[in-house]
């Protein structure tokens, strides 16, 4: 069974500081997407990433992906309160249709 | 409005009787999927489904029955359910299995197993 390790697993700072949120794993994916989850919610997709090297913005959060397509990391810059929640990766395995997700990373941002 | 819903939002039940949770999306999709989370081991997937009468197993499917008769619907069968099932199950819909697709989660149902 592949894995995707994310760290850290909890994080709290305060507003207006940068942060980054890595997620690893040992297996190839071949698309790898990162949600964000509020407290009694189901995850909500923020972006997929597909080619290895890629990198996307969604206002202040960039998203990359390895070279390998083994790995992605989350950056979000001047952080905000409405940031808080709880932060998936999730990898599709080559190959199959089944999807990996990672343990999560739960983001606190003091006002 | 596009959405999946899940039925019931909140379960308690006792070991070994047979429950099934529903999942219904409106949207059309191929693909739906069963996913359980736990603290601090994110969402394991319990079992998928491509398309109507095809379905798989995920990482964690023992213990539960999944079937796909129509489109729109991907109940969830946990024919003697133990304590160990205790779990927020949330259901998810995609246009395809073919990554990558946006997936739509539903609002989760909570489940205890006394």
């Amino acid at each position: 069974t592949q894995l995707l390790e994310q760290s850290p697993q909890f994080l709290s700072i305060q507003e207006g500081e940068n942060l980054t949120v890595y997620c690893n794993s040992s297996s190839v994916f071949s698309s790898l997407q990162w949600y964000r989850q509020e407290p009694g919610e189901g995850p909500v997709l923020l972006v997929t990433v597909v080619t290895g090297g890629e990198v996307k913005k969604l206002k202040r959060l960039t998203f990359q992906f390895g070279d390998a397509r083994k790995d992605s990391s989350l950056h979000i810059t001047a952080a905000q309160p409405g940031d808080t929640g709880l932060y998936l990766c999730a990898g599709a395995q080559a190959g199959t249709y089944k999807y990996i997700f990672g343990t999560g990373t739960r983001l606190k941002v003091l006002a | 409005e596009a959405q999946v819903t899940q039925n019931p939002r909140y379960l308690i039940t006792v070991t070994g009787k047979k429950l099934t949770v529903t999942c219904s999306q409106n949207m059309n999709h191929e693909y739906m999927s069963w996913y359980r989370q736990d603290p601090g081991l994110g969402l394991r997937q319990i079992y998928y489904s491509m398309n109507v009468e095809v379905t798989d197993k995920g990482d964690v499917p023992e213990g539960y029955k999944v079937s796909r008769k129509e489109k729109r619907n991907f109940p969830l069968i946990l024919e003697s359910p133990s304590p160990n099932q205790t779990s927020l199950y949330f259901c998810a819909s995609s246009l395809n299995g073919g990554a990558p697709t946006t997936q739509y989660f539903g609002p989760g149902t909570r489940l205890t197993v006394l």
